[in-house]
């Protein structure tokens, strides 16, 4: 497709289980985000990809969180031990460089922790 | 990245025009200004963005102060479908470690009534 393709685009899961989130930047984007969207609030950065480099993973909230980069393409978000303020939507946005370029976004998957 | 500061919220008549404020009196000289929207459910939408010099396309205007440290959007002729949460952010595009970085406030929520 030609956009950023998120998911699944809802995951339901219980306190305690690890869930994995997928997302598809647009081919060819060598930057990619991870950010999180709690009810009625705004987006709170996780991390940030850019080519080969390391990652900017200082806004990861905890150890419980985690990201990989396959390939320079596919992203995971890993949520360890999911607790109930784990809930929000978390989306993902890729752009074709880190200079002077719009960030597309995802639709986001909506993770409800029960 | 340089901080910003929004109102919480406006309102705006169908069909005049939404004018937008964005405070960014940090804001240095390698660092251009953004403005994204989300509506409703939706994964933030680029709108425009520009350095100094006042920008124009087909969604809006971006006209930022001489010294920088303001900036408005302009919506020429708001419509419902325009009512969204705004954000505004500034980030550097060379010569600083975190270029690339994009980090969103709590942004203008924008009702446009009929």
């Amino acid at each position: 497709g030609a956009g950023v393709s998120q998911s699944p685009s809802n995951k339901v899961t219980e306190k305690g289980k690890d869930v994995e989130l997928r997302c598809d930047p647009i081919s060819g984007h060598t930057a990619l985000y991870w950010y999180r969207q709690s009810l009625g609030q705004g987006l709170e950065f996780l991390i940030y990809f850019q080519g080969n480099s390391a990652p900017d993973k200082s806004g990861l909230p905890s150890d419980r969180f985690s990201a990989e980069r396959t390939g320079g393409s596919v992203s995971t978000l890993t949520i360890q031990r999911t607790q109930q303020e784990d809930s929000a939507v978390y989306l993902c946005a890729s752009r074709i460089g880190p200079l002077n370029t719009e960030a597309f976004f995802g639709q986001g998957t909506r993770l409800t922790v029960v | 990245d340089a901080k910003t500061t929004q109102p919480p919220s406006m309102d705006c008549a169908e069909g005049r025009a939404a004018n937008l404020p964005c405070n960014h009196s940090t804001i240095s000289g390698n660092e251009y200004v953004y403005w994204y929207r989300q509506i409703h459910s939706q994964g933030p939408q680029y709108i425009i963005h520009g350095l100094k010099n006042n920008e124009t396309n087909e969604m809006a205007s971006l006209i930022i102060t001489e010294d920088r440290k303001s900036s408005t959007l302009i919506l020429p002729h708001a419509t419902l479908r325009d009512t969204a949460v705004y954000y505004c952010i500034v980030r550097e595009t060379f010569g600083s470690s975190n270029t690339g970085k994009l980090i969103f406030g709590q942004g203008t929520t924008l009702q446009v009534k009929p």
